[in-house]
């Protein structure tokens, strides 16, 4: 079964420089998720879907930060303009449903991540 | 915010040795879940805990959960180079359905040969 497909792995960009990434989750799976990993730290939610909707983008900053995931499928993150603390590793991730994380068919699968270096 | 509270932050250890990590909150947490994440992966699920007191074994690894679920631990015992990695856990929030994950900041695992 393939797993959630993330792309590019690596871009680097200079501050004020738009980026997007791109994320194909585990087909099927209805609830995608993008997090962004800083250096050191664990990953942050910014931004969740069920199926073409979003439950939860509380910490998405929006002035810069934009997510669509129009057919329910693949979704895109996008930063304009990048800053310097937002390089960070953005993961994307996915599961069947946006139950209970406990429950096995909640289980969430994440991507190897998109590495952001912004200079 | 619920914070999760990681600790150690960074440990070492020869192979062979035993070790204990800690995952801390002052939140009490539907349920717990710990990852390992290697270099340039993403994290891959090891393990959730749901019931307050719960002990988990995967192997050389065992994982509990706190009877206030509140926190977590996980031991290693007889530690392999193959253990290395960045130890993450995190939480659902106490109020089910579609929560985000809360995650710690990690525990980085080396195991020297």
């Amino acid at each position: 079964e393939a797993g959630v497909a993330q792309s590019p792995r690596y871009k680097i960009i200079e501050k004020r420089q738009s980026v997007a990434f791109w994320c194909n989750p585990i087909s099927g799976h209805a609830t995608l998720y993008w997090y962004q990993q800083i250096l050191g730290q664990g990953p942050k939610l910014l931004i969740q879907f069920q199926n073409n909707g979003v439950v939860d983008d509380s910490q998405l900053p929006k002035d810069r930060f934009s997510a669509e995931r129009l057919k329910g499928v693949d979704s895109t993150l996008k930063i304009q303009p990048a800053k310097l603390e937002d390089s960070a590793v953005y993961l994307c991730a996915s599961s069947l449903t946006d139950g209970i994380p406990s429950l096995p068919g909640n289980t969430i699968y994440f991507g190897e991540g998109s590495w952001l270096t912004v200079v | 915010t619920q914070l999760l509270e990681q600790s150690p932050q960074f440990l070492s250890i020869q192979e062979g040795e035993n070790l204990t990590v800690y995952c801390n909150s002052s939140s009490v947490f539907s349920s717990l879940q710990w990852y390992r994440q290697e270099p340039g992966e993403g994290p891959v699920l090891l393990v959730t805990v749901v019931t307050g007191g719960e002990v988990k074994k995967l192997k050389r690894l065992t994982f509990q959960f706190g009877d206030a679920r509140k926190d977590s631990s996980l031991h290693i015992t007889a530690a392999q180079p193959g253990d290395t990695g960045l130890y993450l856990c995190a939480g659902a929030g106490s109020g089910g359905g579609a929560d985000g994950l809360t995650f710690g900041k990690g525990t980085h695992l080396i195991i020297q040969p």
